[in-house]
């Protein structure tokens, strides 16, 4: 079975600061990857970065990057230079591709960026 | 980005009401998802099909049931809306096949039953 856990349920960060939110996956799977959605207040789920468990290198998608590390099972998403747009819910999930299943997600955190 | 529609936006309704809420993706995607998610907290998979005439059950149980007759629309229907379901309905898509087969969303549905 897969999991997903997002331990932080809300957090805080200066605008301009960068800040590190946590995820960490449990799966026996070997090949799987790693999703980041951000869903501000009017709802809208928006992807924002991938990860393959077998890709070298970290994700980067602009100010989005995710630290990969496989060994400890985690997939942390930083956001650099904060903006206020940025206060948002941020969901972490994982989906095997060994297998045909749905996505798995964590139950978010809420980051807000204070001026 | 894959183009997903959902309609209504916002639906407030009585109980005892049926109700479908509307799903439907432009990118020929064979799978397709319906979540439940209260405001701020996590999403709860409902309902889910790989391809025309397959459709299973989530993780949550649900009283709404769903029908994938094109490929393109995957409509949720509650047959008798209670105020329990006021929650919102986010529907997704994937293309399926090769990786990452990233998961995109529509804009959601707010269902208040009074």
């Amino acid at each position: 079975a897969q999991k997903i856990t997002q331990t932080q349920p809300g957090m805080f960060v200066q605008e301009k600061e960068a800040v590190t939110l946590d995820c960490t996956y449990d799966t026996s799977d070997p090949s799987y990857g790693l999703f980041w959605y951000k869903q501000p207040s009017s709802g809208e789920m928006i992807f924002l970065i991938y990860q393959g468990s077998y890709d070298q290198q970290n994700a980067t998608e602009g100010r989005y990057s995710l630290n990969f590390q496989k060994a400890r099972k985690s997939a942390n998403l930083v956001i650099s230079a904060s903006q206020l747009g940025d206060s948002a819910m941020y969901f972490c999930a994982m989906r095997s591709f060994s297998g045909n299943t749905p996505l798995v997600f964590g139950k978010g955190t809420r980051l807000s960026v204070i001026a | 980005e894959a183009d997903i529609y959902q309609t209504p936006r916002y639906l407030v309704i009585g109980t005892g009401k049926k109700i479908t809420l509307e799903c439907s993706q432009t990118m020929g995607h064979d799978k397709m998802y319906w979540y439940q998610q209260d405001p701020g907290m996590e999403l709860h998979l409902i309902h889910y099909s790989y391809g025309v005439n397959s459709t299973e059950k989530g993780d949550l149980s649900s009283e709404s049931t769903v029908s994938r007759i094109r490929t393109e629309h995957f409509p949720l229907t509650l047959e008798s809306a209670r105020p329990s379901h006021t929650s919102q309905y986010l529907c997704a898509s994937t293309e399926g096949g090769r990786s990452p087969d990233t998961q995109y969303f529509g804009p959601g549905t707010r269902l208040t039953v009074l």
